[in-house]
């Protein structure tokens, strides 16, 4: 089958660095994505990695190795607002998603 | 240049009605997604479209939903009769292209059926 695992919840302080992983399982995959919600709000784009390494966006970075099957998300320089939902997803014929990890983000 | 704009972005209805949820995607996308996102499921890919035809509505529940894309600037998804365990928030998204383009998402339709 396919499926997405990242973990589901997160802790961390303001200033601080934090890496969410993703490992997927699917039957083709095509490039990992990241994604970022609110509460009460919609997915909003991050990040996408179709080769392996990683890739950077400003407090944000994201990695890949196809070769294991995982990627991570890194915030750095947390802030509040950072709080949020965080998805990974595999395009495999279409867009799979994982369960999201809620981060919470502490004075 | 305005996002993807669904409507309405709250809807309370009865069980058994129909319910009828509207999305205009951004100009020049090709791609148009429907999700559904429950605490119970999280996000799930109901049908898209590319270029006006459905490509994959493996996601959709069951008979009572149906969904159409007359032109590239209107889609519409329809739940009769509608059912209490329907009641989610449906997201449209929409990407210029299909495989791996970023998929921009509207706010929501926060649908309760009673």
């Amino acid at each position: 089958g396919q499926s997405l695992e990242q973990p589901s919840e997160v802790t961390a302080v303001e200033g601080a660095i934090v890496q969410i992983n993703c490992t997927y399982q699917t039957s083709g995959f095509y490039g990992l994505s990241w994604y970022q919600q609110h509460d009460g709000g919609a997915p909003t784009f991050l990040s996408y990695n179709a080769l392996d390494g990683l890739e950077e966006t400003g407090r944000f970075s994201s990695f890949l190795s196809r070769s294991d099957s995982y990627g991570y998300l890194l915030l750095q320089e947390l802030q509040m607002k950072d709080s949020a939902s965080y998805f990974c997803a595999v395009w495999d014929r279409k867009l799979i998603w994982g369960l999201g990890t809620s981060l919470a983000v502490n004075p | 240049d305005a996002g993807v704009i669904q409507s309405p972005r709250h809807e309370v209805t009865e069980m058994g009605q129909e319910v009828t949820l509207r999305c205009k995607p951004i100009s020049g996308h090709n791609s148009l997604f429907w999700y559904r996102q429950t605490m119970m499921r999280g996000l799930e890919l109901l049908i898209y479209f590319n270029n006006n035809v459905p490509i994959d509505d493996s996601g959709m529940p069951e008979d009572r939903f149906s969904a159409k894309m007359p032109n590239a600037s209107f889609s519409t998804l329809k739940i009769q009769p509608s059912e209490p365990r329907d009641s989610a928030v449906y997201f449209c998204a929409s990407s210029l292209g299909v495989e791996n383009q970023p998929q921009h998402f509207g706010d929501g339709t926060r649908l309760s059926i009673l």
